[in-house]
């Protein structure tokens, strides 16, 4: 059975860092892609950050690009989003996805339960 | 704003049938044909409803189905039932720098 577990999710000043961590299980971690998948509070759904199953490139949407660092550990069935320069807009639950695919593309499978993020003072 | 327009909110009543419209440009729904459906209950995370425009997921229900025609994709819903009611989001790829797009989501209601 395929699972995602998010954590650190948390309360966060602006400004400030946060690492989220996303625990796979179930599957052959380094053959899929991963991404990250935001939803703010009472908000629609937003694609923040993509990785490939090597973990050799990466994505990110232009609101996050330079503040934003997606990365993996195949070894330890983990990826992770470190988030700098955090934003009161960067408030949202933060989802982890499987992709179909090694390659990014859109289309994630399994999604986890998420992780809240509050950025406020 | 979101980058994909889909309506606020649709209704059906039980047993009918419904669409749902998602409209791009000619640099994401328009240009490939890498357009998902994802289905969210309150609270609950999102779950693949339709991929590459009309591809469906093992386990989906054929109740669901996806097309598209230039700009505009559609997610269509036969046979309503009661557990359909959730919000509908559509997502594409794009060509801007920014890869992946979102709709703003449908409010899906069952009458």
């Amino acid at each position: 059975e395929v699972q995602l577990l998010e954590s650190g999710g948390g309360l966060v000043q602006p400004g400030g860092s946060q690492r989220l961590s996303c625990a796979a299980s179930g599957f052959t971690f380094s053959t899929y892609a991963m991404s990250w998948v935001r939803q703010a509070p009472g908000k629609g759904l937003e694609w923040v950050s993509g990785i490939s199953g090597s973990g050799g490139s990466t994505y990110y949407a232009d609101s996050v690009k330079g503040r934003f660092t997606i990365s993996r550990d195949n070894s330890k069935n983990t990826v992770y989003l470190q988030m700098n320069s955090l934003r009161a807009e960067d408030t949202a639950v933060y989802y982890c996805a499987k992709g179909q695919t090694t390659y990014y593309l859109p289309g994630y499978d399994f999604w986890g339960q998420g992780t809240l993020v509050t950025v406020s003072s | 704003q979101s980058a994909l327009t889909q309506p606020a909110s649709v209704s059906g009543s039980l047993g009918q049938s419904i669409t749902i419209s998602c409209t791009g440009t000619s640099s994401d729904v328009g240009a490939y044909n890498y357009v998902t459906w994802y289905q969210q209950h309150p609270g609950k995370a999102p779950k693949l409803m339709i991929y590459d425009v009309s591809n469906r997921p093992s386990g989906v229900s054929n109740r669901f189905s996806g097309s598209k025609s230039g700009n505009t994709a559609s997610l269509t819903i036969s046979g309503l039932q009661a557990e359909d009611e959730a919000d509908y989001y559509c997502s594409s790829y794009t060509s801007s720098s920014t890869l992946e797009v979102f709709g703003g989501g449908t409010k899906l209601t069952v009458l």
